[in-house]
């Protein structure tokens, strides 16, 4: 079964631009979530997604924002961004929403200059 | 608010020593406990997981953790490491109202000598 997968695997943007990242879950895995990794804050929840429902939302500003689609694929938004941004983004699949095994993708390396 | 405390940030050790890594979370009510591992350059991976019963759950590559509830405590060992453990470990807390939510501590780095 292939793993989950993150496109593009790096991005380089300039403040004030807006990205959107993407996710590919694990096939029959419904639910992703989304983790922000950086060396100072560590890894911190995003938001929850299930059956294209927004199930759960960390502490983030208004300027992130996510999706799923019908085949489970997420995609994470980010506007107006910051050079506080740049942080290695983590998608994680599970089988079902609420608490499962976690699989995680190898992250999009986001850059903001 | 819930928390996840991992008390060592750097660990090195000699290849065969014994490992502790601590973990103490922040959350009165019903957890889901995770340690997973991330290998130099590559995804984390999940080591163990305890959701209930029997509160020494054995994982892979011979780590074991037990959950003491008692101390809000999941601490990470392994009897004798090998060079290649050398990853960061994150200590992972799910609490039951909290849907997938997965809050981390801020992760060990362990650094094995051949």
């Amino acid at each position: 079964k292939a793993g989950v997968t993150q496109t593009p695997r790096y991005l380089i943007k300039t403040r004030g631009q807006q990205v959107t990242l993407s996710c590919s879950p694990i096939s029959g895995h419904r639910s992703v979530s989304w983790y922000q990794q950086t060396p100072g804050q560590g890894l911190q929840f995003l938001f929850e997604y299930f059956s294209e429902t927004q199930r759960n939302k960390g502490n983030f500003p208004g300027r992130f924002s996510g999706r799923q689609f019908s085949n489970s694929r997420s995609e994470m938004n980010v506007s107006t961004l910051e050079l506080g941004d740049s942080a290695l983004y983590l998608c994680a699949s599970s089988p079902l929403a609420g608490v499962n095994e976690q699989f995680f993708g190898p992250g999009t390396r986001l850059t903001v200059l | 608010a819930q928390s996840v405390s991992q008390h060592n940030h750097h660990v090195i050790l000699s290849e065969a020593a014994s490992l502790e890594l601590g973990c103490n979370y922040s959350y009165g009510g019903t957890v889901n406990l995770f340690w997973y591992v991330q290998y130099p350059g590559q995804h984390l991976q999940l080591l163990l997981k305890y959701f209930s019963g029997d509160p020494l759950v054995k994982g892979i590559k011979g780590f074991e953790a037990e959950f003491i509830k008692s101390k809000f405590s999941f601490n990470l060992r392994k009897p004798s490491v090998q060079w290649s453990d050398t990853a960061e470990y994150f200590c992972a807390v799910n609490a039951d109202n909290q849907g997938g939510k997965l809050i981390f501590g801020q992760g060990t780095e362990l650094s094995v000598k051949p």
